[in-house]
C-alpha cells in the first residue's frame, strides 16, 4: 500500500506570496494532521482533521488554515508568506481520531523556502 | 500544556554497541501515548515504537526498546546492536488520550551518529 504522499516535494516563495500544500493519506485513513518543522526543531502542531472538520488547532497565526477533502485527502494554505513560516511541512494521517492504534504515519514532506 | 523534553543534542555510539536515548515528559494527565520516531537525512519520519501510559510493561520491537517510568515522567530508547542505519535524527512524542485535539507534542531531537 502507497504511504502518506505529500506535494510539491520542494517549493520557494516569496514574502507576501500564497502557498497551498497537498497531502493524501493512507487508503483508509479517515484523519489528517499538519506539522512544521523548523531546521534543528521538532515538528509543531498545525491542524488535525477527521471526516472533513477541523478537530485540533496549534498555536499558528489565522494565516494558516487547511482542509479535507471527501477522499481525505488535504490542503494546508498559508497566506502572507513570512520569512519565519520556512520549514518543512509534515502531514501525517492516521486510521481514526481517537482510540486504538494511535499512531500517525508521517509522509515525506515539502520543503517551503520563504525568500 | 504538555511538554517534551530531550537533553542530549548528540549521542554517538560505536556499531553493535548499545545507546539509550533519554526522554522526560511534563503533563497533569494520567493516561496518554507516548512514541519514538526516527526522521534520517530523507527526512521522512518513521515510527520506531509506541508505549501505551497504561502498560506497565515496556515495549520491545527487535532492537529497539523502551523504559517507561510513568512516576518520573521517563521515557528512554535503548537501540542494542546498533547498525549504521540507525543513524537519524530520533525523537520522543506525546500523545493526549483525548485524542487528535492537541496533535503530538514533540522534543526538540536527539541526533545518533553511529561510528563504524
Amino acid at each position: 500500500d502507497a504511504g502518506v504522499t505529500q506535494s510539491p516535494t520542494h517549493l520557494i516563495k516569496t514574502r507576501g506570496q500564497h502557498v497551498t500544500l497537498r497531502c493524501s493519506p493512507i487508503s483508509g485513513h479517515k484523519s489528517v494532521s499538519w506539522y512544521q518543522q523548523v531546521l534543528g526543531q521538532g515538528p509543531q502542531f498545525i491542524f488535525q482533521y477527521y471526516e472533513k472538520e477541523e478537530r485540533g488547532r496549534g498555536n499558528f497565526p489565522d494565516r494558516f488554515s487547511a482542509r479535507q477533502f471527501p477522499n481525505y485527502s488535504s490542503e494546508l494554505n498559508v497566506n502572507a508568506l513570512l520569512l519565519g513560516d520556512s520549514a518543512l511541512y509534515l502531514c501525517a494521517s492516521s486510521l481514526v481520531l481517537q482510540g486504538p492504534p494511535y499512531e500517525q504515519y508521517f509522509g515525506p514532506g515539502t520543503r517551503l523556502t520563504v525568500t | 500544556a504538555q511538554t517534551v523534553t530531550q537533553s542530549q543534542p548528540e549521542m554517538s555510539v560505536q556499531e553493535a554497541e548499545t545507546v539509550t536515548l533519554s526522554c522526560t515528559y511534563d503533563t497533569s494527565e494520567s493516561d496518554y501515548y507516548l512514541f519514538w520516531y526516527k526522521q534520517p537525512p530523507s527526512r521522512q519520519m518513521i515510527l520506531v515504537i509506541r508505549q501505551e501510559a497504561y502498560k506497565q510493561q515496556n515495549a520491545t520491537e527487535n532492537r529497539f526498546s523502551v523504559n517507561f517510568q510513568k512516576a518520573a515522567k521517563s521515557f528512554s530508547l535503548k537501540i542494542s546492536d546498533s547498525q549504521l542505519g540507525d543513524a537519524a535524527m530520533y525523537f520522543c512524542a506525546y500523545r493526549s488520550e483525548r485524542g487528535g485535539a492537541d496533535g503530538l507534542t514533540f522534543g526538540k531531537g536527539t541526533h545518533l551518529i553511529i561510528q563504524p
